[in-house]
């Protein structure tokens, strides 16, 4: 497809549980972010890639969270030992480095820790 | 201090009128770039406008436009004969520092309902 793609689009999961979140961003999008969305909230920042740099990882909210992105494309963000907190929509976007930065999100994963 | 207000969690607006929502923001940078997204209640996060910190007019897309005064620090989005398929959430973020990637920083969010 065109767009970024997430899966799964729904995770149920129990509290201690390791889940494993995906984005396939927009093909020849350079630069990707990981986003959290908490019910009624508004975005908040976890993650950002730019191209084969550093990973800006100021916004993840504990070492649980991690994120790696393989090869330039797909992204893997990982929760460790989930916690009834970290249940949230997680939304992925990806953006072209040459454009005015809008970015193009993924429909989400709406992640349930039990 | 928060980098993106929106003072507005719901708001209402009679089909066929324009409505205003505001979004006032803080940085210190010279450089930075305001967006406006609509998220429908499918959940899915659609670009809607642009506006440059160097921009001199506003930035205007179809029934959008984004009202810009710098020196109130405030990006609020016009959206004019507002349409049912308008009702969804409305954020409000900036990037600062275009073009280096970094940060995006959302608002809370507006609620829109449009009303037949």
């Amino acid at each position: 497809g065109a767009g970024v793609s997430q899966s799964p689009s729904n995770k149920v999961t129990e509290k201690g549980k390791d889940v494993e979140l995906r984005c396939d961003p927009i093909s020849g999008h350079t630069a990707l972010y990981w986003y959290r969305q908490s019910l009624g909230q508004g975005l908040e920042f976890l993650i950002y890639f730019q191209g084969n740099s550093a990973p800006d990882k100021s916004g993840l909210p504990s070492d649980r969270f991690s994120a790696e992105r393989t090869g330039g494309s797909v992204s893997t963000l990982t929760i460790q030992r989930t916690q009834q907190e970290d249940s949230a929509v997680y939304l992925c976007a990806s953006s072209r480095r040459t454009s005015l930065g809008e970015q193009f999100f993924g429909p989400g994963t709406r992640l349930t820790v039990l | 201090a928060q980098k993106i207000t929106q003072t507005q969690p719901g708001m209402f607006v009679q089909e066929k009128e324009a409505v205003t929502l505001d979004c006032t923001y803080d940085t210190s940078d010279q450089s930075y770039g305001l967006f406006w997204y609509k998220q429908p209640s499918s959940g899915e996060m659609i670009f809607l406008i642009y506006q440059g910190s160097y921009d001199e007019q506003n930035a205007t897309e179809g029934r959008y436009s984004l009202n810009f005064q710098k020196a109130r620090k405030s990006a609020n989005l016009v959206i004019s004969a507002s349409q049912l398929g308008d009702s969804a959430m409305y954020f409000c973020a900036m990037r600062e520092r275009p073009n280096t990637g970094n940060q995006f920083y959302f608002g809370t969010g507006t609620s829109l309902t449009v009303i037949p």
